[in-house]
């Protein structure tokens, strides 16, 4: 079954420490990797997406880069204000196209 | 331009009473989603409609039905409410995965 795994579960960073979260998927023929952030009591923002395998995305401190297997979003010298979940899923064709679930991210807390 | 404008933003309910959640979106987008957080737990999925005058299940269905109004609205419709329906709703449109979210539905079933 497609699936995507995210890791890891929760990541403390000090303000500044860079470090990466990672997003597996198992799906056949990937058609999109879609990268989210959810502050709590919102609803998840739109950050990036990726089609192809070497393909790269940045947005201020994060870059978003897709191998074969797997996805990472890179966060460098992160602020208490990236501390957010971070969530990651993939588009899905034939009768479930369009549909997009999330699991349970990755929590991020950055510590000033 | 509002986005994605989901009413009511707070409601109290009895077990048993039955309501209606309402969402609009301006941004001319073929795909609505309803989906339910409970604390401490991510997003799941309750329907989806990926183009107007279509409606799917998602992960977590039972209890709920939808109605996709026009491009603009997809409901959401609780027939009897029950406590294990107590959540944050939100309603998200969008294309190719791009999703826009509202400001969330806060529901307590007493």
């Amino acid at each position: 079954e497609d699936q995507v795994t995210q890791s890891p579960e929760a990541l403390r960073l000090q303000e500044g420490e860079s470090s990466s979260l990672n997003c597996s998927y198992t799906v056949s023929g990937l058609r999109g990797l879609f990268w989210y952030r959810q502050d709590p009591g919102k609803g998840p923002e739109f950050l990036f997406t990726l089609y192809s395998a070497g393909e790269e995305k940045e947005k201020e401190r994060l870059k978003a880069t897709l191998t074969k297997k797997e996805s990472f979003l890179h966060i460098t010298a992160p602020k208490p204000e990236d501390s957010a979940t971070y969530l990651c899923d993939h588009l899905r064709g034939g009768t479930s196209y369009g549909k997009l679930t999330f699991g349970q991210g990755t929590i991020l807390t950055v510590h000033p | 331009n509002a986005g994605v404008t989901q009413t009511p933003k707070f409601q109290v309910l009895k077990t048993g009473q039955s309501m209606t959640l309402q969402c609009a979106q301006d941004m001319n987008h073929n795909s609505m989603y309803w989906y339910r957080q409970d604390p401490g737990m991510g997003l799941r999925l309750i329907y989806y409609s990926a183009s107007e005058g279509t409606t799917d299940k998602g992960e977590v269905p039972n209890g709920y039905n939808v109605s996709r109004l026009n491009k603009r609205e997809f409901s959401l419709r609780l027939e009897s409410a029950a406590p294990s329906q107590t959540s944050v709703y939100f309603c998200a449109s969008g294309w190719v995965g791009e999703l826009f979210f509202g400001e969330g539905s806060r529901l307590t079933v007493l």
